[in-house]
């Protein structure tokens, strides 16, 4: 399997709230983050969260992890339209010189 | 801080052409990466640089591709002879020693068109 499984499509009504889920194999990661890429740009880092904590909030985002599935999700209260885009989630550690591992990414859909 | 700049935006090429992409990194990262995104495979990690000197290479998938950054402010991605297949968006991303941890900055993208 790959090093990082997202599901790739995930649709929700405006105002809702999103989950996006993730899990990876690197049981030494460090950090983990999650990436906004909207059309035709790059990757934007949303949040980052470091391996010795449960969870972090950043205003309508929060990041969930836990450690022992190794599983991370990311929440978006209060889904807009403007957050249509692909969520990529991805995880580094020291013995991999901090590099990025990246999973394949979950289009989010936000319809009216 | 005009964030990393890539050019050119859109590229469209015939195939055995020779395809140059371009990166300015932000001033002071001295970490550059180059990225490849593919329906078929996601993002993947071509090479990276630090202070100028390649570090890994393992990613670049053949012969046809090499990369250069002649100096602090400056890479290249080239492609020759191009091919159908190595349409892709390539992205260009940097870092520093202390944020690298942190997440890098990506640029917008180069979007290859091999015909």
């Amino acid at each position: 399997g790959e090093d990082v499984e997202q599901s790739l499509f995930l649709s929700v009504r405006e105002g809702d709230s999103s989950v996006i889920n993730c899990t990876y194999t690197d049981s030494s990661s460090t950090y983990l983050y999650w990436y906004k890429q909207e059309p035709g740009a790059g990757l934007q880092l949303l949040t980052y969260i470091f391996s010795n904590m449960d969870m972090k909030q950043d205003q309508r985002l929060t990041v969930l992890l836990n450690k022992k599935d190794k599983h991370l999700s990311l929440r978006i209260a209060d889904t807009q339209t403007g957050d249509s885009a692909i969520y990529f989630c991805a995880f580094s550690s020291s013995g991999g010189s901090y590099i990025p591992t990246f999973g394949r990414g979950t289009s989010l859909i936000v319809h009216p | 801080d005009a964030g990393v700049i890539q050019s050119p935006r859109h590229e469209v090429t015939e195939m055995g052409q020779e395809v140059t992409l371009r990166c300015k990194p932000i001033s002071g990262h001295d970490y550059l990466f180059w990225y490849r995104q593919t329906m078929m495979r996601g993002l993947e990690l071509l090479i990276y640089f630090n202070n100028n000197v390649p570090i890994d290479d393992s990613g670049m998938p053949e012969d046809r591709f090499s990369a250069k950054m002649p100096n602090a402010s400056f890479s290249t991605l080239k492609i020759q002879p191009s091919e159908p297949r190595d349409s892709a968006v390539y992205f260009c991303a940097s870092s520093n020693e202390v944020a690298r941890g942190y997440g890098y900055t990506f640029g917008s993208g180069t979007r290859l068109t091999v015909v």
